[in-house]
């Protein structure tokens, strides 16, 4: 069946501009993550979806960062007034639910360069 | 200290060997345990997904963990190029909290030569 998928794929910017990320879940997931993966510092948690809600939003690293879900499935990653340090990729898993024992499975990220 | 412990090595090892991926950790919450598998310019791939102590096996791959000295393992028998990849560990708490984040080690680099 379908993965999670991500688009774009790769996305080059200049400083200052907003970027939009899209993640689709696999279909039936209730749970969504988004995370970012940089060189040096390995893969880190931005936040969870639980449905259309997001219950922990702790890793977002600043209020240019923000992220919605909606109709329980598609979830944007919006970064406002992007800076070099945002250049990452920026992975989407999704889970059958938010429990532990639920295994996360992930889409192939948006790889985003900052000039 | 980190929350997660892994060697970036990388480690380049002939077709055909066993390998040994190791990860350490701190927190005792930790219950479930995971290898994830990553090629380049893709997304991390689920390999071995474990609860608490003990080992599973899933064809060439075997997955140990040790809670009582706060250390996991993946083996790779039989080694294959295609096995050339990095390989992140991750964990999460079994229950309370943000029990659903993973936390990862920042992944060992593979290199199997033919």
């Amino acid at each position: 069946g379908a993965g999670v998928s991500q688009s774009p794929s790769n996305k080059v910017t200049e400083k200052g501009k907003d970027v939009e990320l899209r993640c689709d879940p696999i279909s039936g997931h209730t749970a969504l993550y988004w995370y970012r993966q940089s060189l040096g510092q390995g893969l880190e948690f931005l936040i969870y979806f639980q449905g259309n809600s997001a219950p922990d939003k702790s890793g977002l690293p600043s209020d240019r960062f923000s992220a919605e879900r909606t109709g329980g499935s598609v979830s944007t990653l919006t970064i406002q007034r992007t800076q070099q340090e945002d250049s990452a990729v920026y992975l989407c898993a999704s889970s059958f639910s938010g429990l532990s024992n639920q295994p996360q499975h992930f889409g192939d990220g948006t790889r985003l360069s900052i000039l | 200290q980190k929350e997660v412990e892994q060697d970036p090595g990388p480690l380049s090892v002939p077709e055909g060997a066993i390998v040994s991926l190791n990860c350490t950790y701190s927190n005792s919450a930790f219950q479930y345990f995971m290898w994830y598998r990553q090629y380049s310019r893709k997304g991390p791939e689920l390999l071995m997904y474990t609860y608490s102590s003990g080992n599973k096996e899933d064809g060439r791959f075997t997955a140990q963990v040790d809670k009582s000295s706060k250390y996991i393992s993946l083996f790779i028998r039989d080694s294959q190029p295609s096995d050339s990849a990095t390989y992140l560990c991750a964990m999460s708490a079994g229950s309370g909290g943000s029990n659903y984040k993973l936390t990862f080690g920042k992944g060992t680099l593979l290199t199997v030569n033919p």
